[in-house]
């Protein structure tokens, strides 16, 4: 199974600010990863898949970018609504396994 | 716009069944682009897959739940439906029920979810 490790636990970051989550695998997965966002009460909302491509509306200052075991989801200018937990997800194999989560804070 | 939509107990007893029903409305549970899954967060904590049913019934189980799951599709209902036998306080979780897309290949990722429901295992 493969362990996907996410860092760090917690950011606070300003708003306008660049905030950058980083998911690590313990073994390759190619780009077979995906990104979440989770703010409270609600259900996870896709944001990036392939590792690097946006999903449908979502805005564009989420980008994502690495392969094989190091990924990156960065959120270039930081918004108010952009609190959240975000989760990464690997789906090279089953079974499918999520990061522990970053929660980001705005500052 | 397709939906997804929970239901079942909120509160099962230990030892006994949980038993769970997603209805996908606004859409076609027999198209073949898509996985139907369960996934499971547990309260303050991460996400746990549980398992994916493709509309053929064909079915794969995280190795985690020890054998101790089941999902079945009922594509006359347009639902698909999970049961945990043996359930323990440690079954205690938010069900998420989520579509995964497996077409195109290069497009993968859980874009559509319910918007979960709690269940307590409790005496």
């Amino acid at each position: 199974e493969i362990v996907m490790t996410q860092s760090p636990a917690t950011l606070s970051v300003s708003p306008g600010e660049r905030a950058t989550l980083s998911c690590r695998a313990s073994q390759s997965v190619s780009n077979d990863l995906a990104w979440y966002q989770q703010t409270p009460g609600q259900a996870p909302r896709l944001l990036i898949y392939g590792a690097s491509t946006r999903a449908a509306g979502i805005p564009v200052r989420f980008s994502g970018s690495g392969s094989g075991t190091e990924f990156t989801l960065t959120i270039s200018s930081l918004q108010s609504e952009d609190s959240a937990i975000y989760f990464c997800q690997h789906y090279n194999n089953q079974p499918l396994i999520f990061g522990g989560g970053t929660t980001v804070e705005i500052k | 716009q397709v939906q997804l939509q929970e239901s079942g107990p909120g509160l099962v007893k230990p030892s006994q069944t949980l038993s769970l029903t997603c209805t996908v409305s606004g859409g076609s549970i027999t198209n073949n682009n898509y996985f139907w899954s369960w996934i499971r967060q547990h309260p303050g904590k991460g996400l746990e897959w549980i398992g994916y049913i493709y509309y053929t019934g064909a079915a794969y189980y995280n190795p985690s739940l020890e054998s101790r799951g089941s999902i079945s599709v009922d594509t006359s209902k347009n639902q698909f439906s999970l049961k945990l036998w043996s359930v323990t306080a440690a079954d205690t979780a938010l069900y998420y029920c989520a579509r995964e897309v497996i077409v195109p290949v290069d497009a993968d990722g859980f874009d559509i979810w319910g918007q979960g429901t709690m269940v307590t295992v409790s005496p």
